[in-house]
This record gives C-alpha cells, sequence and structure tokens, in this order.
C-alpha cells in the first residue's frame, strides 16, 4: 500500500470554526489532491499541488485553501466551516499527472454541526 | 471539459452472474481511463486503467475493461460475480495534459446477492 495517512480520520466541529486536515506520505510523489466525497456526486477535487509551493484550485475550491510547505505534507484548511462541508475528504498522491494512477488515504470524516 | 458518466447509482447481481458496470466519457482528446473500487470506510483502489495500446484492459480480482472509442465508453466486467465484489466503483478520466486531473463519475454501488 502506498504510504499515505491522513489527520485526523474523525473530526466534529461547529459552524465558523476553522479546521485544518493534514495528509503526510512517504512515497515522496511529486502530485497531491484533495477530494470530497458526498453522496450521489462521486468525488470533487478541491485542491491539488504539482510540487512544493505549487497549489492551484480545483472545481469546488470555495471556502477552502491549501498550503504545502514540503514534499511529504499537503493541508487543507476550511477557514470558517459550514455545513456544507460536512464530507468525508480523501488526500490522494501521484507521481506523475495525466497517465499515472492516484493512490488514496484512508479518508477523514468530517461533521460540521 | 472533460466529464464521465455512470448510468444508475446501484446495480444488483446474483453471485456467479455476470457483472457489467457501464461508463461513458466525454472528452475532446483521447483519454487516459480508469476504474476505482471502494469497499467501506476505505478509500479508493485502482483495479485497472487504460492508457495506450490494447483497448482490452485485464485488472486485478477478475475484472476487466474494454476502451471503445466509437462509443466513447469504457464498461467493466466480471464473468461471475463474488460476494467480495459488492462495493461502490468509480470511473475516471484524465486528459494529457502534464498537469492534468482526474474527473470522477458519480459511482455505481454493487450488490452480490447469495
Amino acid at each position: 500500500d502506498a504510504g499515505i495517512t491522513q489527520s485526523p480520520r474523525h473530526k466534529v466541529t461547529e459552524t465558523g470554526t476553522p479546521v485544518t486536515l493534514r495528509c503526510h506520505q512517504t512515497e515522496n510523489h511529486r502530485y497531491m489532491y484533495w477530494y470530497r466525497q458526498d453522496p450521489g456526486h462521486g468525488l470533487r477535487l478541491i485542491h491539488y499541488s504539482y510540487g512544493v509551493k505549487d497549489t492551484d484550485k480545483g472545481e469546488v475550491s470555495d471556502g477552502y485553501s491549501v498550503s504545502r510547505s514540503k514534499t511529504e505534507d499537503f493541508l487543507l484548511t476550511l477557514e470558517s466551516a459550514t455545513s456544507s462541508q460536512t464530507s468525508v475528504y480523501f488526500c490522494a498522491i501521484s507521481g506523475a499527472g495525466g497517465r499515472y494512477e492516484q493512490y488514496f488515504g484512508p479518508g477523514t470524516r468530517l461533521t460540521v454541526t | 471539459a472533460q466529464s464521465v458518466t455512470q448510468l444508475g447509482s446501484h446495480v444488483s447481481v446474483s453471485e456467479g452472474a455476470l457483472v457489467l458496470l457501464r461508463c461513458n466519457y466525454s472528452s475532446s482528446v483521447p483519454p487516459y481511463l480508469f476504474w476505482y473500487v471502494q469497499y467501506p470506510n476505505q478509500g479508493l483502489q485502482l483495479l485497472l486503467k487504460y492508457t495506450t495500446g490494447a483497448t482490452l484492459v485485464k485488472g486485478i480480482n477478475g475484472f476487466e475493461a474494454e476502451f471503445k472509442k466509437s462509443e466513447t465508453s469504457f464498461h467493466l466486467t466480471k464473468p461471475s460475480a463474488h460476494m467480495s465484489d459488492a462495493a461502490e466503483y468509480f470511473c475516471a478520466v484524465s486528459d494529457l495534459g502534464a498537469n492534468s486531473k482526474l474527473t470522477f463519475g458519480k459511482g455505481i454501488t454493487l450488490s452480490v446477492r447469495p
């Protein structure tokens, strides 16, 4: 299994509070991705990174920010959590874009009350 | 922009029956195509992928898929379903760009009846 961990695995937070999710990899892969998974929507890309300090938006980036200060860590921050951000969040990594598969972490279940 | 359509949200088959999960894509250029499987409370795991070459692709756990450009399809099949195949299956498409990203379908839940 690819060495990807996500923390925390479960979190309950209140509306309006900031939340940071962490993705850590031991594979030295260049690309890292954050997705959210919601019933009926599949996986939707929030943000991705193609190198240290190089990030870009995905299709559902509003309300989220990311940072990548070193190869192994990719942080996702909800600046002010809302109930619509209740979801399961997955991190993925890839050695390259395009034809190369992505390897997924175990997910973080976030509930915003 | 590319997109993926997985018709239906749930498929139920009997153990030992053929599994057929449909995937159609929309892309302006020949894409890369993937099938992922997700077991309950786990992340996604790659089943198989098509990039170039042979259009019939074999994956893990006895699954295979055939890329049909004329039909813009990449349907997933398995000759004989097993109880352990019960999971959610996602089709995904990627374009050829250097920083290209995956676009996922909404997923299909496969149930296997004893």
